[in-house]
């Protein structure tokens, strides 16, 4: 399986950023997910990365290191309807089925 | 309405009873989920299904049963409940193809077993 590590809950202020990171141990990469899921809801998909880099989409960055098994999901522009529990997630190396994070929940404080 | 669809969305019920979780989909993936969430452990998947021939187990399927109808139907079964299956489940769909595993989830459905 895979093993997937991300912090528990971060703080920050409306208008900052945050940087929600994510380590993983895969046999085989096909890729990573960061979702969103905000408090009873369900999660909803927010980036995918193949490729090492940064991947920009409006006030949400994911960035991919596949030689250190790391990505980090980055915030802008903190809004309040950011507080949510951000998930992290891998695929299986040849069934495709995703494995989980714990979650990592982000309050923002006005 | 929603596309993945599940039913019921809150249950509460004892310890022994039988408690079927129903999931629809009008997605039309081949690809259907079952995960329970919860709270510090993340989503773990209980038992999937490629196409409607096809069941697997997942990490956590001791004390669940599983049955795919038909493409769009996928239903989760607690033939016995116990109190530790109290948790969060999420009906899942993904189509297998272009992202390797992009996830559509239903709204949830919330078990309390007494």
């Amino acid at each position: 399986g895979q093993n997937i590590d991300q912090p528990t809950e971060m703080t920050a202020t409306e208008g900052a950023i945050v940087q929600i990171n994510c380590t993983y141990q895969t046999s085989g990469f096909n890729g990573l997910f960061w979702y969103q899921q905000h408090a009873g809801e369900a999660p909803t998909f927010l980036s995918y990365n193949v490729l090492d880099g940064l991947e920009e989409k409006g006030r949400f960055s994911s960035f991919l290191s596949r030689s250190k098994g790391y990505s980090y999901l980055l915030l802008k522009e903190l809004q309040m309807k950011d507080s949510a529990s951000y998930l992290c997630a891998v695929p299986g190396s040849n069934d495709y089925k995703l494995s989980f994070g714990a979650g990592t929940t982000v309050t923002v404080r006005a | 309405d929603a596309d993945v669809t599940q039913t019921p969305r809150n249950r509460i019920t004892k310890t022994g009873k039988r408690i079927m979780l129903e999931c629809s989909q009008t997605k039309g993936h081949d690809r259907m989920y079952w995960y329970r969430q919860d709270p510090g452990l993340g989503l773990r998947l209980i038992y999937y299904s490629f196409d409607v021939k096809d069941i697997n187990k997942g990490e956590i399927s001791d004390g669940y049963s599983v049955s795919r109808q038909a493409q769009a139907k996928f239903s989760l079964s607690l033939e016995s409940a116990i109190p530790n299956q109290t948790a969060l489940y999420f009906c899942a769909t993904s189509d297998g193809t272009g992202y390797a595993g992009e996830l559509f989830f239903g709204e949830g459905s919330r078990l309390t077993v007494l």
